[in-house]
């Protein structure tokens, strides 16, 4: 059965600090490994896209990495801000199907605080 | 920026009753996806359309749903005899393309609450 599962469920952290977020999946046919931002009654809204080629990927303050062999992603964001409090959700594309389909993790709820 | 757009952003029913969710794609997408997010829960997959039929659904996609595109901008979710159950947010997203790595764009979404 295709899933993908993320730690922590929630994170506090303090204004200016790093964080890592941690995706596991087994999905198959893989596509490619997403992760979104989801404020709090909002559509997700896509931070990167990685293909299985791909180790690395960067947009502004949040780096995504793969490591397609052991089916682990993780999300690190670097000097937090306020803003950044939100669900953050890793999702892998899977592409057996007509279209491709997303698969969504249960998400971490990660609260900036001051 | 072009945005997908839903409305009513908050809808209100009574079980048994037949709700119709609304959303307007970005206007040069051709995939049009329908999502739930059950409170607390991770966001489903319901079901794809494509050229004017359904490309894929998901199991919870059944026969008490349906989906249409009945002019050139609006994309619809039908929920017939709606169910305690179905109280989510419910979102719609589009894509330019279907492939590998397009992006799909998310709309902010509609609260059902079934009372």
């Amino acid at each position: 059965k295709n899933q993908v599962e993320q730690s922590p469920q929630s994170l506090i952290i303090l204004e200016g600090k790093n964080c890592t977020l941690q995706c596991n999946y087994t999905v198959s046919p893989f596509s490619n490994l997403r992760w979104y931002k989801q404020d709090t009654g909002r559509g997700p809204v896509s931070l990167t896209i990685m293909t299985f080629s791909e180790n690395t990927k960067s947009n502004g303050r949040y780096t995504a990495t793969l490591d397609a062999d052991t089916k682990q992603s993780s999300l690190h964001i670097t000097a937090s801000q306020l803003s950044d409090s939100a669900s953050y959700i890793c999702v892998v594309t899977s592409n057996g199907g007509a279209t491709n389909k997303l698969i969504f993790g249960t998400g971490t709820l990660l609260a900036v605080q001051p | 920026e072009p945005e997908v757009t839903q409305t009513p952003s908050h809808q209100v029913t009574q079980m048994g009753q037949e709700v119709i969710l609304r959303c307007v794609p970005i206007s040069n997408h051709l995939y049009f996806y329908w999502y739930r997010q059950i409170l607390g829960q991770k966001v489903e997959f319901l079901v794809s359309f494509y050229n004017n039929e359904i490309s894929e659904k998901s199991e919870i996609f059944d026969d008490q749903f349906s989906v249409e595109r009945p002019d050139g901008s609006n994309f619809t979710l039908k929920i017939r005899s709606t169910k305690l159950e179905d109280s989510a947010m419910y979102f719609c997203a589009s894509s330019e393309v279907a492939g590998d790595i397009y992006e799909q764009y998310f709309g902010p979404g509609t609260r059902l609450t079934v009372t």
